[in-house]
């Protein structure tokens, strides 16, 4: 399978603390991007990061890629009660076809 | 920003009955489309990508004749689930990408599929 891998499967924090999870992949990319997606919605597009760079911020997001390690991070600072949700990581091998990671259940307790 | 909308957002039906899925770009022209399957508490799978005016490139392990898709129109690609069973109960979600911009896709709403 050319899925990729996210890391921690399901994690949950108290309001205020920070979350990361990581996100490691098969091949290689043009670009990844960052999704959310609350229960039974559709995807929200949060972040994307290029190949060429190595971190990337958008308010309390930050996002790094090491493409050396085919791997990725998402952090979000003070999070909120309103950020629980699933997060996933997709990578686009310059196809615009992407292949999802196994994504991260987020639950952020107020 | 660009918007990608799904219809329905819900449906029940039969098992043998033939349920369709549209996936509409409402302000931009996409020639390529993105079926994509979700299980309850699992990632996205990639089923399909729906090319405008040609036929469906299917992901490998798909059934094409299952799972039918038509891009007749640069706004609107449809995904058509053949004589449905339960099985086939799942959250499709479809993307489009703008083009020329190199920026992400835009994910419909999804739609949750109940076969009874």
């Amino acid at each position: 399978s050319q899925q990729g891998e996210e890391d921690p499967q399901a994690l949950s924090i108290q309001e205020g603390e920070n979350a990361t999870m990581n996100c490691s992949y098969k091949t290689s990319i043009n670009n990844l991007q960052w999704y959310r997606q609350n229960s039974g919605r559709g995807l929200v597009h949060l972040i994307l990061i290029r190949s060429n760079e190595r971190e990337k911020h958008s308010g309390r997001l930050r996002v790094t890629l090491d493409t050396s390690k085919k791997s990725s991070s998402l952090l979000i600072t003070a999070s909120r009660a309103a950020d629980t949700a699933s997060y996933f990581c997709a990578t686009d091998a310059g196809t615009y076809k992407y292949i999802f990671g196994t994504g991260t259940r987020l639950k952020v307790l107020a | 920003g660009a918007v990608v909308s799904q219809h329905p957002s819900r449906v029940i039906c039969k098992s043998g009955t033939s349920v369709k899925i549209e996936c509409r770009s409402l302000d931009f022209q996409a020639t390529t489309m993105f079926w994509y399957r979700q299980f309850p508490k699992q990632s996205l799978m990639l089923m399909a990508t729906s090319n405008e005016g040609s036929k469906a490139t299917y992901e490998q392990g798909v059934e094409k004749d299952k799972f039918l898709i038509n891009h007749a129109s640069l706004t609107l690609s449809t995904l058509t689930v053949t004589s449905a069973h339960p099985e086939d109960s799942s959250f499709y979600i479809c993307s489009a990408r703008p083009p020329r911009t190199g920026g992400p896709a835009f994910f419909g709403q999804g739609t949750r599929l109940t076969v009874v």
